[in-house]
């Protein structure tokens, strides 16, 4: 069974002040490993795919990072717009995607 | 591109009544469409997979008869909660796949439906 696990469950940071999510995994045929960005009441916004260990990509002051157990949402100096709750997940060989629990972020001034 | 749109936004209902849910690939047609339910600060789960003109996959513990799922066409999928009752009050949240996006397996979600039963 594909497994998500991502830390910390909350983290908040002052304006400028960079860190990074972490999220572990099991999969079984990693199709694809996935991070998505979710406001309150809305539905999860797409951020980035990863296949491989090794892979990175960018966005603004966001950055993603493969490992074959862990990715890494990198935020270099966060914006009070940043805050929000991460998600990430994977796609194994099924197919279909299984979610961590996300870390909710909060950026302030 | 990849936009998802889900109507109503929020609804209201009595217990004992049916709810229809229209999910929407709007600049993409989707032969796979999936429906999720969130509920509060906890992850998604996967409800069932919807395929265009053939018979919805559903998720282990999810009640067919419970959550009729339609995929009619290449940009709608419905989701219908029969005699909803105040359990099945929550966030649900349909997503579709875009089969010429660059990434097969990446999903583009709705905003979401918040149905609240009395």
């Amino acid at each position: 069974e594909d497994q998500v696990t991502q830390s910390p469950e909350a983290l908040r940071l002052q304006e400028g002040e960079s860190s990074s999510l972490n999220c572990s995994y099991t999969v079984s045929g990693l199709r694809g490993l996935f991070w998505y960005r979710q406001d309150p009441g809305k539905g999860p916004e797409f951020l980035f795919t990863l296949y491989s260990a090794g892979e990175e990509k960018e966005k603004e002051r966001l950055k993603a990072t493969l490992t074959k157990k862990e990715s890494f949402l990198h935020i270099t100096a966060p914006k009070p717009e940043d805050s929000a709750t991460y998600l990430c997940a994977v796609s194994g060989t099924a197919s279909k995607l299984t979610f961590g629990t996300g870390t909710r972020l909060q950026v302030t001034l | 591109g990849a936009v998802v749109s889900q109507h109503p936004s929020r609804v209201i209902c009595k217990s004992g009544t049916s709810v229809k849910i229209e999910c929407r690939s709007l600049d993409f047609q989707a032969t796979t469409m999936f429906w999720y339910r969130q509920f509060p600060k906890k992850s998604l789960m996967l409800m069932a997979t919807s395929n265009e003109g053939s018979k919805a996959t559903y998720e282990q513990g999810v009640e067919k008869d419970k959550f009729l799922i339609n995929h009619a066409s290449l940009t709608l999928s419905t989701l219908t909660v029969t005699s909803a009752h105040p359990e099945d009050s929550s966030f649900y949240i349909c997503s579709a796949r875009d089969p010429w996006a660059g990434s097969p397996d990446t999903q583009y979600f709705g905003p979401g439906t918040r149905l609240t039963v009395l």
